[in-house]
């Protein structure tokens, strides 16, 4: 079946660095990718729709100089958070669509820790 | 507007037990509604989808749903729990596929 790859799986940084995450579909291309936010004991928060070769559509105060999205190909999705703070820790994940109308598959998740 | 209501954040069942996970959802137009399971530091996989049609779905691991339009709900459930089947549960509608709405999630706890 479909498959897409997060990496990394787990990153732990200080506050004001810059990391990166990055969105595979391994097996198949996807022009549209979604980026979730997934706070401790809670549920999962559109944060924004990836489309590629095109600028990103955030959802309603999610901060887009904030969290960088950049779709370069069919296959890859990034998502940046600059200048991250502890508030910015959480477990974020994408997914990502084959064939539209179809349901998205999702990666395995980045755990953020800024110290 | 979408939304979702999962009544129950934790539900505890005893192997071999049925399992019943509630979801309710509010939508202005047909929608598409969505049953995933999330492993402990993994992402979600779907387990059944229900876009039109047959209004009883059978998705993966013995689990079906029913969507009941006049109780606006798609109840999740399983005759016989496996001790596999502890995660948390997570109900989604769309319109379509694209943006999802999900509840806040049901952490289902399997006893031996």
């Amino acid at each position: 079946g479909a498959v897409v790859s997060q990496h990394p799986s787990r990153v732990i940084c200080k506050s004001g660095t810059s990391v990166k995450i990055e969105c595979r579909s391994l097996d198949f291309q996807a022009t549209t990718m979604f980026w979730y936010r997934q706070f401790p004991k809670k549920s999962l928060m559109l944060m924004a729709t990836s489309n590629e070769g095109s600028k990103a559509t955030y959802e309603q105060g999610v901060e887009k100089d904030k969290f960088l999205i950049n779709h370069a190909s069919l296959t890859l999705s990034t998502l940046t958070v600059t200048s991250a703070h502890p508030e910015d820790s959480s477990f974020y994940i994408c997914s990502a669509e084959d064939t539209p109308n179809q349901p998205q598959h999702f990666g395995d998740g980045t755990r953020l820790s800024i110290l | 507007a979408q939304s979702v209501t999962q009544l129950g954040s934790h539900v505890s069942v005893s192997e071999g037990a049925l399992v019943l996970l509630r979801c309710n959802y509010s939508s202005s137009v047909p929608p598409y509604l969505f049953w995933y399971v999330q492993y402990p530091n993994q992402g979600l996989q779907l387990l059944l989808k229900y876009t039109t049609g047959a209004t009883l779905v059978k998705g993966i691991n013995g689990f079906e749903a029913e969507f009941k339009k006049s109780e606006t709900s798609f109840h999740l459930t399983k005759p016989s729990a496996h001790m596999s089947d502890a995660a948390e549960y997570f109900c989604a509608v769309s319109h379509n596929t694209d943006k999802l709405i999900f509840g806040t999630g049901t952490r289902l706890q399997v006893f031996p």
